[in-house]
């Protein structure tokens, strides 16, 4: 299986803020690669997929780059809806994983 | 509006069955795949099982105790889930896949307990 393993964990920013999330993956995926974003107690929301497009709706304060193993979700100008845990997520083969998450907080 | 509504989940015993139902609406139901995920209270997400045109693909967790099916004329997909076990007790999220655009939608998830 392939593991997907983000860092950081978990991460304090302040409002207007400009943050970056990684990802890696245990052997070579391409592009095929999504992010997701999920508030407490609801469902996950899907922001991009293929490493870098934008879901229809999705606001261009969120961009995701990178190819092969390494990959990145970068969030500007924080503001109040943003803090939340986000997840990225392999579909190159079965099983599809995800990362272990990384919670979004305010400081 | 492309909708997901899933419904079926509960308490459950240890080695109990239970069937999840998510109804699909908004598009054109063959026109794709829906895929089960879950969560445990508190836990990340993990991926369950998919029902492509090729055939079934389950997580080793839970390949041969669970099923998915669909029927295609009530534009509905199953989760059949025997030998249900503790650790499966989970929110269950059904989400519209395509192999271009991953998952786009999902349901707003039902909740499994497993206990005794």
């Amino acid at each position: 299986d392939i593991q997907m393993t983000q860092s950081p964990s978990s991460l304090s920013a302040s409002v207007g803020d400009r943050v970056t999330i990684t990802c890696r993956a245990s052997q070579d995926i391409g592009n095929y690669l999504a992010w997701f974003q999920q508030q407490p107690g609801k469902a996950p929301r899907s922001l991009i997929y293929a490493a870098s497009h934008l879901h229809s709706g999705v606001t261009s304060k969120f961009s995701g780059s990178g190819s092969g193993t390494d990959f990145t979700l970068t969030i500007s100008s924080l503001q109040p809806e943003d803090f939340a845990t986000y997840y990225c997520q392999q579909y190159y083969n079965y099983p599809y994983t995800f990362g272990q998450g990384t919670k979004l907080q305010i400081k | 509006e492309v909708q997901l509504v899933e419904s079926g989940g509960g308490l459950v015993q240890p080695g109990g069955s239970l069937r999840l139902s998510c109804v699909a609406s908004g598009y054109t139901f063959t026109d794709y795949a829906i895929n089960w995920v879950r969560q445990a209270p508190g836990k990340g997400l993990e991926w369950v099982s998919a029902l492509p045109a090729s055939g079934p693909n389950y997580a080793d967790s839970v390949r041969g105790r669970f099923t998915t099916s669909r029927d295609n004329s009530r534009n509905t997909l199953y989760l059949q889930m025997d030998s249900l076990r503790v650790e499966d007790t989970a929110f269950y999220y059904c989400a519209r896949h395509n192999y271009e655009y991953n998952f786009d939608y999902w349901g707003q998830g039902a909740l499994v307990t497993v206990s005794s």
